[in-house]
């Protein structure tokens, strides 16, 4: 399967605690996008990459989240000093070229703050 | 900024009944709209799209039509399977001030009993 992969897909952790996702993109993709969805939401978009670049970060992004895509491919995102309102699905998704609106998701990270 | 407004779920149908999904934007400029479907267990993917006044979407069964005049984009479908059950996401893509990124509506969620 070529799809967008995330991991890890359940994190339980403590408040305080820091915490790491990875996401691998379709491999021709040179887009990268993070987004948050919560329950009975939307997903909101965090932040996204071109290549290597972060072109465009959300308000939402506090200072405790910061994103990398150090070589153009997968992308981490990583939460550090977690709170509780952290806890939500992490979504990435991927593209090619030119933002069509045509993303690929992958299945999400779920983080659970305690 | 730019919204997207979905009619409040859940929407609950027999087999066979017509579906309507509500969904009204607000934006500046000329936006793409997208309908994303998330099934159960699974990430969100794209059902069908229309990037420009009085455009058709349609795939699966489902159709939408861009209405500039009323700013709307709802979701059809004449005939619903169990299968169909599923969130719907409307989504809008605008590239004003540069930034590229999919808004979505809070999701409507869809249950078709047999």
């Amino acid at each position: 399967d070529t799809g967008v992969s995330q991991d890890p897909r359940h994190k339980i952790t403590k408040r305080g605690q820091n915490v790491t996702f990875r996401c691998d993109p379709i491999s021709e993709h040179n887009r990268l996008y993070w987004y948050r969805q919560t329950l009975g939401q939307g997903p909101e978009f965090l932040t996204y990459f071109q290549n290597e670049a972060q072109l465009e970060k959300s308000r939402l992004l506090s200072d405790r989240f910061s994103a990398e895509r150090p070589k153009g491919s997968f992308s981490t995102l990583e939460i550090q000093r977690t709170e509780q309102g952290d806890s939500a699905m992490y979504l990435c998704a991927s593209s090619f070229g030119l933002n069509t609106g045509e993303l690929f998701f992958g299945e999400g990270s779920r983080l659970t703050v305690l | 900024g730019d919204s997207v407004t979905q009619m409040e779920g859940p929407v609950t149908l027999s087999e066979e009944a017509f579906l309507t999904i509500n969904c009204t934007y607000t934006a500046t400029g000329y936006p793409s709209l997208f309908w994303y479907v998330q099934y159960p267990g699974e990430g969100l993917q794209l059902l069908l799209k229309a990037t420009k006044a009085d455009d058709k979407g349609s795939n699966k069964g489902f159709e939408a039509t861009y209405r500039k005049e009323t700013t709307s984009f709802h979701l059809e479908k004449g005939s619903v399977q169990v299968s169909d059950s599923a969130v719907y996401f409307c989504a809008l893509i605008t590239t004003q001030g540069g930034s590229e990124k999919l808004v979505f509506g809070k999701g409507t969620k869809l249950t078709v009993n047999p």
